[in-house]
């Protein structure tokens, strides 16, 4: 079992570009959520996806848009990149029908985006 | 709004002691309380998972309780070793994981 997949690991972009970052879940998991981590800080909840519906959406701008495909893959879009999106973002799948409540998330192991 | 703290200053200990990490929230009721491991440029690792109805648990050398009056969890990893280095994170559980910052670890020989 791969776990989950984040692509690509690092991505250097300019401000005012789009960036599209991918996701593969842990295998069985259906639902995937979008982290952003500023360095020093905890992970900020982007948004939630299950069943290709945009479940929850944490606090950030319509600039952050995000998809889930039938295989539960996933992606999260930025556009008009500002210096202040440079973060590490990190995916997140958990079980079948669950919520974060009352079951653990497996993370991938991020993508660091720099914006110049 | 709701805030969840940590230990601001990183934590220095000696190998085999007992490390003991804090995470205090206020303005929430959650039910359940995570705790996460992360090491430099790793996303996050799950390591407990504590409900509001149970005031201690644990796993192996970890161990977590929380006291929804205090509004207050403790970690505490016992006969602590180097490879224990990193940072933890507290989470609370809503629809989705509210983390804390998190507490740098760092336990030397």
């Amino acid at each position: 079992d791969a776990g989950v997949t984040q692509s690509p690991t690092h991505l250097i972009k300019t401000r005012g570009q789009q960036v599209t970052l991918r996701c593969s879940p842990k295998s069985g998991h259906d639902t995937v959520s979008w982290y952003q981590q500023a360095l020093g800080q905890g992970p900020q909840f982007i948004f939630q996806y299950y069943e290709e519906e945009e479940r929850q959406r944490g606090n950030f701008p319509d600039r952050f848009s995000g998809h889930q495909f039938p295989n539960y893959s996933s992606e999260l879009n930025v556009n008009a990149l500002l210096l202040g999106d440079s973060a590490l973002y990190l995916c997140a799948s958990s079980p079948e029908g669950t919520d974060s409540m009352n079951t653990e998330a497996f993370f991938g192991q991020g993508t660091r985006l720099t914006v110049v | 709004s709701q805030k969840i703290e940590q230990n601001s200053e990183a934590l220095n200990i000696q190998e085999g002691k007992t490390a003991t990490l804090t995470c205090n929230y206020t303005n929430y009721s959650p039910a359940y309380l995570q705790w996460y491991r992360q090491d430099p440029g790793r996303g996050p690792v799950f390591l407990l998972l504590i409900r509001e109805n149970e005031k201690e648990k644990r796993k192996e050398r970890l161990k977590v309780t929380f006291d929804t009056t205090l509004k207050q969890s403790l970690f505490h990893i016992t006969a602590s070793q180097p490879a224990d280095s990193a940072t933890y994170l507290c989470a609370l559980s809503g629809y989705a994981l509210n983390f804390g910052k998190g507490t740098s670890l760092l336990v030397t020989p």
